[in-house]
């Protein structure tokens, strides 16, 4: 099952701003939207956002998604050390019937 | 408070089977659809199976259809995975997420290593 395609890294200074992005095609991305999620080494992936860009609770407001055509975006304002961490998209593809991940981006905040 | 357990996790030689298990607690077990997500060492995440809140609906990655069998009892708040001919390259964290809509909720993994 073909994945999305997300940058494997990348690099910011602290207290800008990140965009990372998600690209499926129109059965999953373009269908539905993407999920965002991170995952800090050692611990299980969190959501920061669903499919329809809203942010779960207690979810900080420096992450916000977004979409066009068959790309997702997560832009992060105002980078912390701690948003240091491996960021994941996820979408149902409907012609699979299956969710399909990207590969990840590990996000480094210099 | 949501709280997802994995358990049955383990060493088992190529060709062997394993059955991991999710308790859930904190939420109405029957009323969401859960999954089953894995993540090889130092890769990234890649789905396994999901099963409808009823078991009415289940789907699995191409990777482990026909081996593989997803399977959930309400009564007792738990999500099962029947592994069988396990492979090499089924070595992973097995994390159970509970859908809603997206998978907001995971537990914290049971390490499954397939090895001789």
């Amino acid at each position: 099952q073909a994945g999305l395609t997300q940058p494997p890294s990348v690099s910011k200074d602290l207290r800008q701003t990140a965009t990372l992005t998600c690209t499926g095609n129109s059965n999953n991305v373009g269908n539905q939207g993407a999920a965002w999620l991170q995952q800090h080494q050692g611990h299980p992936p969190k959501l920061l956002s669903y499919r329809n860009n809203n942010r779960p609770s207690g979810i900080s407001e420096r992450f916000s998604a977004s979409r066009s055509g068959n790309t997702a975006s997560l832009t992060i304002t105002g980078l912390q050390p701690e948003d240091e961490a491996d960021y994941y998209c996820s979408a149902w593809d409907s012609s699979l019937s299956a969710w399909v991940f990207g590969g990840g981006t590990k996000l480094t905040v210099l | 408070e949501v709280q997802l357990v994995e358990s049955g996790g383990g060493l088992v030689q190529p060709g062997g089977s394993l059955r991991l298990s999710c308790a859930a607690s904190g939420f109405t077990f029957s009323s969401y659809s859960m999954n089953w997500v894995r993540q090889a060492p130092g890769k990234g995440l890649e789905w396994v199976s999901h099963i409808s809140s009823s078991s009415s609906t289940i789907y699995y990655a191409d990777s482990v259809k026909g081996r593989f069998t997803v399977s959930r009892d309400n009564a007792r708040n738990s999500l099962y995975l029947q592994m069988n001919s396990l492979r090499a390259e089924d070595t992973a964290l097995y994390y159970c997420a509970r859908d809603n809509w997206d998978f907001d909720y995971w537990g914290q993994g049971t390490l499954v290593t397939v090895s001789s």
